[in-house]
C-alpha cells in the first residue's frame, strides 16, 4: 500500500496569511506514460463530506478559489492557501489514486490564529 | 451535475449487519466507479472498497475483506454497502463517492462527487 503522510497535523494561520500543507507518499505517484501525478487534495469542513479542491497534483477543480494551489511531483506535494479566509477553516487531506487501495493522508487541521 | 444521496443514520447491535444506499441523481451510475469511505469519529478517511457498476466487479480493502459487500443496481442507479459482524469500532460515518470513468482509456481518477454521509452507530 502507498502510505501518505501529511505535515503538520495542524496549523494556525492569521487571516490573510499563507498556509502551507505538505504531503509525502511512500512511493512515487508519477506516471511517465502521461506525465501526471496521481494526487488529489480535499477540504472537509465540520459535519460535511470532503470536497475536491485539486487533482493531478496541481489542477484546480472548477469553482475553487484561486488562492488554493497545488504543487509537487513524484513523492512530495504541497497545498498552499495564499491568503487564508475564515471560510477556509477545515481539515485538508491529500489522496493518491495511483494505486489501489486508494489511500489518504491523516489530515491537516487549519485554524485561524 | 451529478449528486449522490445516501440513506439515513442507522443504529445496530454488535454482531448485526447494516446496509447503506447511495442514489445517483441521474442515470449515470455506469459512468463511474463507486467507492465507499469510512470515517470514524474524529478520525481521517479510510478507503473500504469499490464497485464497477458496468460488470459488478468489486475490490475490497484487506481490512474489510469477508465482512464487506458492495453492490449496484443499475435499474435504480443506486449503489449499496453492506457491512456485517459489526463491532463498536465500526461506529463511523460512511461516505459513498464516485470516480468518473473516461473512455477510451479509463485510468484512475479522483473522487468527485461525494454523498452526504451516513452515520452508523454500533452499540449494545
Amino acid at each position: 500500500d502507498i502510505v501518505m503522510t501529511q505535515s503538520p497535523d495542524s496549523l494556525a494561520v492569521s487571516l490573510g496569511e499563507r498556509a502551507t500543507i505538505n504531503c509525502k507518499s511512500s512511493q512515487s505517484v508519477f506516471s511517465s506514460s502521461n506525465s501526471k501525478n496521481y494526487l488529489a487534495w480535499y477540504q472537509q469542513k465540520l459535519g460535511q463530506p470532503p470536497k475536491l479542491l485539486i487533482y493531478w497534483a496541481s489542477t484546480r477543480e472548477s469553482g475553487v478559489p484561486d488562492r488554493f494551489s497545488g504543487s509537487g511531483s513524484a513523492t512530495d506535494f504541497t497545498l498552499t492557501i495564499s491568503s487564508l479566509q475564515a471560510e477556509d477553516v477545515a481539515v485538508y487531506y491529500c489522496q493518491q489514486y495511483y494505486g489501489t487501495p486508494r489511500t489518504f493522508g491523516q489530515g491537516t487541521k487549519v485554524e485561524v490564529k | 451535475d451529478v449528486h449522490l444521496v445516501q440513506s439515513g443514520a442507522e443504529v445496530r447491535k454488535p454482531g448485526a449487519s447494516v446496509k447503506l444506499s447511495c442514489k445517483f441523481s441521474s442515470s449515470t451510475l455506469t459512468d463511474y466507479y463507486i467507492h465507499w469511505i469510512q470515517q470514524a469519529p474524529g478520525m481521517g478517511l479510510e478507503w473500504m472498497g469499490l464497485i464497477d457498476p458496468q460488470d459488478g466487479e468489486t475490490l475490497y480493502a484487506e481490512k474489510f475483506q469477508g465482512r464487506l459487500t458492495i453492490t449496484a443496481d443499475t435499474s435504480t442507479d443506486t449503489a449499496y454497502m453492506e457491512l456485517s459482524s459489526l463491532r463498536s469500532e465500526d461506529t463511523a460515518v460512511y461516505f459513498c463517492t464516485a470516480e468518473k470513468v473516461v473512455p477510451p482509456a479509463p485510468g484512475p481518477r479522483w473522487f468527485d462527487p461525494w454523498g452526504q454521509g451516513s452515520l452508523v452507530t454500533v452499540s449494545s
